[in-house]
């Protein structure tokens, strides 16, 4: 079955930096990359996602960029702020709605 | 619209018991999966309902089980609780199912197990 990794696990930086998380996938089959940002006591929530014939997406502050060859794919957030700080969650899917989960990253954004 | 909706937010159970779960998805919805978040293990999936139909299932134990029903709310049930099984269980639900439909979460049920 299909394994994500996510790195690093945790992730401090200073409000206005970048921050960047990767993931690393084994299935070639996963076509469907998301990733949600899960607040303290709240729901995972959706702040993007790429498919398979897609390099690169953005978002405002959120891009998102996938390497098929390599299977990984990273979240890169610019100018960062305290409201970013969160557990953020990669994952993949080749099959239904089946998402395949990294462990998270803990992001603490310090003003 | 609404959004997914679990109910009860939080269980507290003993080991042996069984246990329903409730999620009604978002309006106009056809796909509800389950996940389990634990501190330990993070987000697995157990499994998809599309159109009253199991689509997949991951890799648990035959004490969890599920179904949906006709307007697409779902339920999922655990028998013979183990203290193993407390966890934040997540529900999601999707217009479609075939991948690449975003998931849309809701607030979870929280079962401890004593």
């Amino acid at each position: 079955g299909e394994n994500v990794e996510q790195h690093p696990s945790t992730l401090s930086v200073q409000e206005g930096d970048s921050a960047v998380i990767k993931c690393t996938y084994s299935d070639s089959a996963s076509n469907y990359f998301p990733w949600y940002k899960q607040e303290l006591g709240k729901r995972p929530q959706l702040i993007i996602d790429i498919r398979s014939n897609v390099g690169e997406k953005k978002d405002q502050r959120i891009a998102v960029t996938l390497n098929k060859t390599a299977k990984h794919f990273s979240l890169h957030i610019t100018e960062t702020q305290p409201e970013d700080s969160a557990v953020y969650f990669c994952a993949a899917s080749n099959a239904g709605n089946m998402l395949t989960f990294g462990g998270g990253t803990r992001l603490m954004v310090k003003p | 619209k609404a959004g997914v909706t679990q109910t009860p937010r939080y269980l507290i159970k003993t080991r042996g018991q069984q246990v329903t779960l409730s999620c009604s998805p978002i309006s106009g919805h056809r796909s509800v999966s389950w996940y389990q978040q634990t501190p330990g293990q993070g987000l697995q999936f157990l499994f998809e309902y599309f159109s009253e139909t199991q689509r997949n299932k991951g890799n648990f134990p035959g004490r969890f089980s599920g179904r949906q029903f006709s307007n697409s709310r779902s339920e999922m049930n655990v028998s013979t609780l183990e203290l193993g099984d407390s966890a934040l269980y997540l529900c999601a639900s999707s217009p479609i199912t075939g991948g690449g439909s975003p998931l849309h979460f809701g607030n979870g049920t929280r079962l401890t197990v004593t």
